[in-house]
């Protein structure tokens, strides 16, 4: 099946600091890959959805010039959290699609923020 | 943009029996709706889904419903594990970019 990562795993910043996290499609070529944002106990929130080679198109309420997401090849995609605040810690999840309609998942990656 | 409802937000089912999750959405142009089961710490994993032009779909125990009409789907799990506990989420997707329901905890006791 198809295989998606992610790095780090888990990250721990001090507040002000950049973060910058990759998604990795591993055996296929994904299309569009997505950024989602999980609280505790909480439903993933849909942030961003990134097209190889173009502009990552943002869900309302997220800053794009504080989630800087760059989809650099069909394999790789990065968010990068930017002067990063308590209040974005979180666990970050991203996602990968090829050509159909199933997502595959990446193992997540916890961000706290000191 | 598209609103998706959970329900129930929890659930408790003693194994063997049955659990149902429902969920709406309100814009009509979605086309496909999978669901998700998500054990703690851990990525969702696909465990079902469902294209517009289909009104049914099984898999061994888990079953899924689509009433376009209304607006509606519905996840059935027969003959419930203990391992069938997790959280389940489900999503509606339209153009690609795939909206979550608040997810339903569900709880199988042996």
């Amino acid at each position: 099946g198809a295989v998606v990562s992610q790095h780090p795993s888990w990250v721990i910043c001090k507040s002000g600091t950049s973060v910058k996290i990759e998604c990795r499609s591993l055996d296929f070529q994904a299309t569009t890959m997505f950024w989602y944002r999980q609280f505790p106990k909480q439903s993933l929130m849909l942030m961003a959805t990134s097209n190889e080679g173009s502009k990552a198109t943002y869900e309302q309420g997220v800053e794009k010039d504080k989630f800087l997401i760059n989809h650099a090849s069909l394999t790789l995609s990065t968010l990068t959290v930017t002067s990063a605040h308590p209040e974005d810690s979180s666990f970050y999840i991203c996602s990968a699609r090829a050509m159909g309609y199933t997502q595959y998942f990446g193992p997540g990656t916890r961000l706290t923020v000191l | 943009g598209e609103n998706v409802e959970q329900h129930p937000s929890t659930l408790s089912v003693q194994e063997g029996d049955s659990a149902v999750i429902k969920c709406t959405y309100s814009d009509s142009a979605s086309n496909y709706f999978p669901w998700y089961k998500q054990e703690l710490g851990k990525r969702p994993q696909l465990i079902i889904d469902i294209r517009s032009n289909v009104g049914e779909k099984k898999d061994q125990r888990i079953a899924v419903t689509l009433n376009k009409t209304a607006k509606h789907f519905s996840l059935h799990i027969t003959e419930t594990q203990p391992e069938d506990s997790a959280v389940y989420f489900c999503a509606v997707s339209k153009s690609g970019r795939v909206r979550f329901g608040a997810g339903t905890r569900l709880t199988v006791k042996p």
